[in-house]
């Protein structure tokens, strides 16, 4: 199993400027992701954090809104950057473990609100 | 690309009774794995149980148990003898075994989520 520690768990930003979310796992994982978890709806892919290389970004997400770091197999950030209140989300870290078997597992989240 | 319809925005159960929630999904791909996540207010996403495709055996994990359709892409979740603590969001989701250019997302696909309540 893998242990996720996002941090912070919630803030409240004035719109134009950025937050940056944390995640730290408690052992080396190759994929690690990002999600986004809109008040009241589902979750949505935003990027697949690649250690040593740039993020792979899904349809609709972009990097210079949603920049990511992957320094090493343990730790990713995500900065939502110039935010509006249509940013007001729950971000969510994952990590996907292939061995025994696959299973992503999820950080608790940050609730980030924008005024 | 995949997709994952969940139809039943709310349920609603009597505590110790039997409820099924469902799933349906859309893909090409013959070989993938089907989730179903549990997220109560705390927000932390649980997960319930898992299907590999290639397995024709229903998954089991105590009280919960699926119904896989391959054919009909149909995956869908019995909780039995119902508690209160199974109160929460229930998310359906897919993931594909081969991933990549070609292939389906390297994460998770999920479906937009089912409001389960339990009456006591």
């Amino acid at each position: 199993s893998a242990v996720i520690s996002q941090k912070p768990s919630r803030d409240i930003c004035q719109r134009g400027t950025s937050l940056t979310i944390q995640c730290q796992v408690d052992s080396q994982v190759t994929m690690m992701f990002w999600y986004r978890q809109q008040p009241g709806q589902s979750l949505t892919l935003i990027a697949t954090a690649n250690q040593g290389s740039e993020a792979t970004y899904e349809s609709g997400f972009v990097i210079d809104k949603f920049p990511i770091s992957r320094p090493n197999l343990t730790f990713s950030t995500l900065t939502v950057s110039n935010m509006s209140p249509e940013d007001s989300s729950i971000y969510l870290c994952s990590v996907l473990l292939l061995k025994p078997n696959t299973e992503a597992f999820f950080g608790q989240g940050t609730r980030l609100t924008v005024v | 690309a995949q997709t994952v319809t969940q139809s039943q925005p709310e349920m609603s159960v009597q505590e110790a009774e039997t409820v099924t929630l469902s799933c349906t999904y859309d893909t090409s791909e013959s070989d993938y794995y089907l989730f179903w996540y549990k997220q109560p207010p705390s927000r932390q996403m649980i997960l319930v149980i898992r299907q590999e495709a290639y397995k024709q055996q229903n998954a089991t994990e105590n009280r919960f148990s699926v119904n896989f359709q391959k054919a009909a892409k149909s995956f869908s979740l019995k909780i039995s003898d119902s508690q209160l603590g199974d109160a929460a969001m229930y998310f359906c989701a897919y993931r594909s075994a081969r991933p990549g250019p070609g292939g389906g997302a390297d994460g998770l696909t999920f479906g937009k989520g089912t409001h389960l309540i339990i009456q006591p």
